[in-house]
Formats: C-alpha cells, structure tokens, sequence
C-alpha cells in the first residue's frame, strides 16, 4: 500500500493567515492526489483534485501544488470558517489511501 | 438535488455483522460507483472499497477482504456495505461518497458523500 505523510499534523494559525500543509508519497503518485476538508459531525469536503485543480465552489484562497511524491496545500489568508482538518488522498493505486490529517486551530 | 443518503446509527457487539445502507438520488444511479471510507474515533480516513453500480463489481481494501461485502440494489438505487466479524476496531463513522463529473471521476476524487453513519461495537 503506498504510505501517505502529512506535516505537521496540527497547525496554530490566526486569521489572515497563510498556512501550508504537506502531505508525502511513500512513492510516486504522478498527480493522482486529491484534498479534503472536514469538521466534526460532518462528511468531508472535496478542496482540491489532480493535486493542483480547485473543485468547483471551493474559494480561490486554497490551492495545491505538487507532483510525484510530494504535494503542498496553501491556504493564502485563513479565515473563520477554514479552521478544521485537511486530509490528503492518493487515487494512483488501490487501496486509495489517506494520510493521518493536519488539525488546523486557531491560535 | 444530487445526494446520498445513509441509514441511522448501530450499535453491535464483538462478533457481530452490520449492514449499511446509502441511497443515490439525483442523478443516473447505474453510471458511477460509489465508495465506502470510514474514520474510526481520533484517526484519519480509511478507504473500504468501492462497487460498481453499472456492472457490480468491486474493490475491496486487502485488509477488510473476507469480512466486507457491497451490494446495490438497483431498484432503489440503493447501495449496501456489510462487515462482518466486527471487533471494537471497527468503531467508525463510515461515510459512502461518489464521483460525478468527468475530472473528479478521472482522478476519483469524492466530491458527494453521504452524512454518515456512526457504527459502535461494544459487548
């Protein structure tokens, strides 16, 4: 199964702002990686496809970089509502597995 | 409006099986498959598996192979997630969710979920 690594797995931030997220291929993955968003009680939210592509609705203030192994999520000016925890996703290979999360909190 | 819709919350003991169900509405049931993740209490997602609502086929995760089991029922558009054999490990909020738009699909990135369903296994 191919090992996915976030860093750091919690994150103190303040509104405004800019935060990044890294999430590492136990192999390459080309840009078969994907980003969600999710809060407690709810299901998580698709960010980013294609480690770079903004799903649609989401706000420009997020985007995603990286190819191969190792992939970064920007957050350009955090606000209110985006504290919460961002998983990243391989789709390369079966089992399509997740890394362990990114807690991001205010500080 | 597109959505999935699962069935309440379980509760099971050790030993046990637990069936789940999500309902498709929305959209052309038998042309995408849906995908079971589940995320147990303080860890991160885990991806079960996925059945093909056109063909029935499947793709279980190795570790969950044997003891999982999808099904759809086309009539409802209706699609079924069985574990058995369950242990308190199996603890989780499992979610069902799907691909729907050519880019999304392409790289199976799950833009429709279901709300959730917590499972509790305890004697």
């Amino acid at each position: 199964d191919i090992q996915m690594t976030q860093s750091p797995s919690s994150l103190s931030a303040s509104v405004g702002d800019r935060v990044t997220i890294t999430c590492r291929a136990s192999q390459s993955i080309s840009s078969y990686l994907n980003w969600y968003q999710h809060k407690p009680g709810k299901a998580p939210k698709l960010l980013i496809y294609a480690a770079s592509t903004l799903q649609t609705g989401v706000p420009s203030r997020f985007s995603g970089s990286g190819s191969g192994a190792d992939f970064t999520l920007t957050i350009s000016s955090l606000q209110p509502d985006d504290f919460a925890t961002y998983s990243c996703q391989q789709s390369y290979s079966t089992p399509y597995t997740f890394g362990q999360g990114t807690k991001l909190e205010i500080k | 409006q597109v959505q999935l819709v699962q069935s309440g919350a379980e509760v099971k003991k050790p030993g046990a099986s637990v069936k789940v169900s999500c309902q498709a509405s929305g959209y052309t049931f038998f042309n995408y498959r849906i995908t079971w993740v589940r995320q147990a209490p303080g860890q991160g997602l885990e991806w079960m598996g996925w059945i093909s609502a056109y063909n029935d086929n499947t793709n279980y995760a190795q570790k969950l192979q044997g003891r999982v089991t999808m099904t759809t029922d086309t009539s409802t558009s209706t699609v079924y997630m069985e574990l058995k054999s369950l242990t308190s490990d199996d603890t989780a909020v499992y979610y069902c969710a799907t691909t729907l738009s050519s880019g999304t699909t392409s790289f199976d990135a799950y833009h429709i979920w279901g709300q959730g369903t917590m499972v509790t296994v305890s004697s």
